[in-house]
């Protein structure tokens, strides 16, 4: 199916552990997002892509890793997970052929956890 | 700080009833709105996109409004139903940085 899709559905993990959060899209999108999404906090955003091998970091980076080799695929890793770091991921995309001006499409998200 | 504030956080209405929910921002220099629904456990969804040229964006019962002189958008709801239950959240993109998103406002339908 077309459409945006995030693997794992759920995550459980250790803290220290390293995690690989997947996103992958079949629209050829340009734009890239991974957002974290917490009660109190609402959405914030982690990293995002404006294209293959181009990353830029949002509001809440720190102990996140992104890469972007190939245009349809966005991966997220947590180095070494921290109770913290337990929240729900949202991976989204946008076409970018007029960035601002386009909507935003989002994945089903991931709930991880860290014990 | 970019801010979005949703007013209010929750919100419950009978069956039929027509709502607003509001959704304010602090920076004047926008160049989109929108709002998106997001139903639990799931992604959010755009239900409507308002450029800054636009005063409004109509999509059957919905019609969100946007006002950049101050700072405020609102999405109305014509004949609620219980399906329209779920989380609203509003976003704008000033062209700086990604889209600043409010905390949403949690609505339920009752029938």
């Amino acid at each position: 199916d077309a459409g945006i899709t995030q693997s794992p559905r759920y995550k459980i993990t250790e803290t220290g552990r390293q995690v690989t959060l997947m996103c992958h899209q079949t629209w050829s999108h340009s734009y890239m997002f991974w957002y974290r999404q917490d009660l109190g906090h609402g959405l914030r955003l982690i990293y995002y892509s404006a294209a293959a091998d181009i990353t830029d970091k949002g509001e809440v980076p720190d102990g996140y890793v992104v890469s972007r080799s190939k245009t349809e695929n966005f991966p997220l890793t947590l180095e070494s997970a921290t109770r913290s770091q337990t929240s729900v991921y949202f991976c989204a995309s946008t076409p970018g052929v007029s960035w601002g001006n386009e909507k935003l499409f989002f994945g089903s998200g991931t709930q991880l956890s860290v014990l | 700080k970019q801010e979005v504030t949703q007013i209010p956080a929750a919100l419950s209405v009978p069956e039929g009833e027509n709502l607003v929910l509001n959704c304010s921002f602090t920076d004047s220099a926008i160049y989109n709105l929108q709002w998106f629904r997001q139903d639990p456990g799931k992604g959010l969804t755009s239900l409507l996109l308002i450029q800054s040229s636009q005063r409004e964006q109509t999509s059957g019962r919905l019609n969100a409004s946007l006002d950049k002189s101050s700072g405020r958008s609102t999405l109305y709801i014509a004949a609620s139903q219980p399906g329209d239950s779920a989380t609203y959240l509003c976003a704008y993109f000033s062209g700086n940085t990604p889209l600043v998103f409010g905390k949403g406002t949690r609505l339920s339908v009752i029938a």
